[in-house]
């Protein structure tokens, strides 16, 4: 049974870069995407980006240009980085993965990781 | 590209029928069938409960069932339960492998 497995919660400054990584067990990189989804304080679910195990990454058009997505399969993992964050960016980051067989069945979450951007 | 609009707030007895609305456009619900429903109890990561509109993963109580009409997808969950007492998302595929959530709706059981 595949468990995605995040860190623990971050406090980052304004204009810092947030680094985030998804531990993956019990499954396969290949026949997924591997996505970040976003959900700030008492608001709803914004969906960050995805890859695949070939490393090819589709973001959020409003985040693009801050938003590194990469994955190593032979350390079981994959990141996200975002760039010159604010305020805005405070959320719990989730990952989550869905198969190539069924779009947007997004079946697996991590238990995601609070980020609180504050000077 | 703008989140998909839902109630903010949702209602009903223990028992009843509740429907919630998932209303989007011609260039993300209306023109795919990739809809799917999750629901998040406070403090925990959301659950799958439907996809493509109206499957169920293994799993997930056949009380909970999806539909879409035009721009509009909606969720059903029939015999409402106090554990029934959560928040709804929908979420829809809207193209070059990126995705929209809706709003958020709230069920309360009365």
């Amino acid at each position: 049974q595949v468990q995605l497995q995040q860190g623990g919660a971050a406090l980052l400054k304004p204009s810092e870069t947030l680094s985030l990584t998804c531990g993956v067990s019990g499954a396969s990189f290949s026949g997924h995407f591997w996505t970040w989804i976003r959900q700030p304080p008492g608001k709803g679910l914004e969906w960050i980006g995805e890859i695949n195990h070939l490393g090819s990454a589709t973001s959020n058009s409003s985040l693009k240009s801050r938003v590194t997505i990469s994955i190593d399969p032979s350390r079981n993992h994959f990141s996200l980085r975002l760039t010159s964050v604010t305020a805005a960016d405070t959320a719990v980051y989730y990952c989550a993965r869905y198969p190539y067989t069924d779009y947007g069945r997004f079946d697996s979450w991590g238990q995601g990781t609070l980020v609180t951007v504050s000077s | 590209q703008s989140a998909l609009t839902q109630p903010a707030s949702v209602s009903g007895s223990p028992g009843q029928s509740i429907t919630i609305s998932c209303t989007g456009t011609r260039s993300d619900v209306g023109s795919y069938n990739l809809i799917s429903w999750y629901e998040q109890h406070p403090g925990k990561a959301p659950r799958l409960l439907i996809y493509e509109v109206k499957k169920r993963p293994s799993g997930v109580s056949n009380r909970f069932s999806g539909s879409k009409s035009g721009n509009t997808a909606s969720l059903t969950i029939s015999g409402l339960q106090a554990e029934d007492e959560a928040d709804y998302f929908c979420c829809s595929y809207v193209g070059s492998s990126t995705y929209v959530f809706g709003t958020g709706t709230k069920v309360t059981v009365l």
